[in-house]
């Protein structure tokens, strides 16, 4: 199983700043990273697909990058509503995992 | 409008069984794969079960294989996991999802139900 790492576990930054969240895997998983947002009592919403493509209607805010075993997600210019938890998803290998999270709170 | 509403949920005792559904409209059902996606109180998502378009493959969690079956009905729009032998580490809330991409899915989830509270518990 394809472990998913991630940090910071929580990140406290303030509206206007830049967030950064890393997700590293237990071994190289090429660019078959997604990335969710999760809002407290909602379901999750698909951000990015293929560690770097943005799902649809997801403002050009929100970026990935990476391969192999290292990736970012990176929202420029925080927006008061961005304000959740993040998760990294892998497809390359079955059984698919999720990352333990990020909680983005505001400082 | 792509709609998943999810029924089913509610409250079983350890080794009792649980049928969850998720309806599904405002797309072509039967062209997407649709998978389950639990997250036990305050904790992450753990993926549970995937069903390919045709219904004729499934993949499990360990942690799942051989208790939950995933189930679909094409010609309904529906989407089923079967709950048996339920354990107290199943509580959760379940979400359905429904894969990105038609036909040769990617195993990314765009569209997601309200979610359905499991509570395993004597």
């Amino acid at each position: 199983e394809i472990v998913l790492t991630q940090s910071p576990a929580t990140l406290s930054l303030s509206p206007g700043e830049r967030a950064t969240f890393s997700c590293r895997a237990s071994q190289s998983i090429s660019s078959s990273l997604g990335w969710y947002q999760q809002k407290p009592g909602q379901a999750p919403r698909l951000l990015i697909y293929d560690a770097s493509s943005r799902a649809t209607g997801v403002p050009a805010r929100f970026s990935g990058s990476g391969f192999g075993r290292d990736f970012t997600l990176t929202i420029t210019s925080l927006e008061p509503e961005d304000f959740a938890v993040y998760y990294c998803q892998q497809r390359s290998t079955w059984p698919l995992t999720f990352g333990g999270g990020t909680k983005m709170e505001i400082k | 409008e792509v709609q998943l509403l999810q029924s089913g949920g509610g409250l079983v005792q350890p080794g009792g069984s649980l049928r969850l559904s998720c309806a599904a409209s405002g797309f072509s059902f039967s062209s997407y794969a649709m998978t389950w996606v639990r997250q036990a109180p305050g904790k992450g998502l753990q993926w549970v079960s995937i069903i390919n378009d045709s219904g004729r493959r499934a993949y499990y969690e360990d942690s799942v294989k051989g208790r939950f079956t995933i189930s679909r009905d094409n010609s309904n729009n529906m989407l089923y996991l079967q709950m048996n032998s339920v354990r107290v580490e199943d509580t959760a809330v379940y979400f359905c999802a429904k894969d990105i991409t038609a036909a040769s899915p990617d195993y990314y989830f765009d569209s997601w139900g309200q979610g359905t509270l499991v509570t395993v518990s004597s």
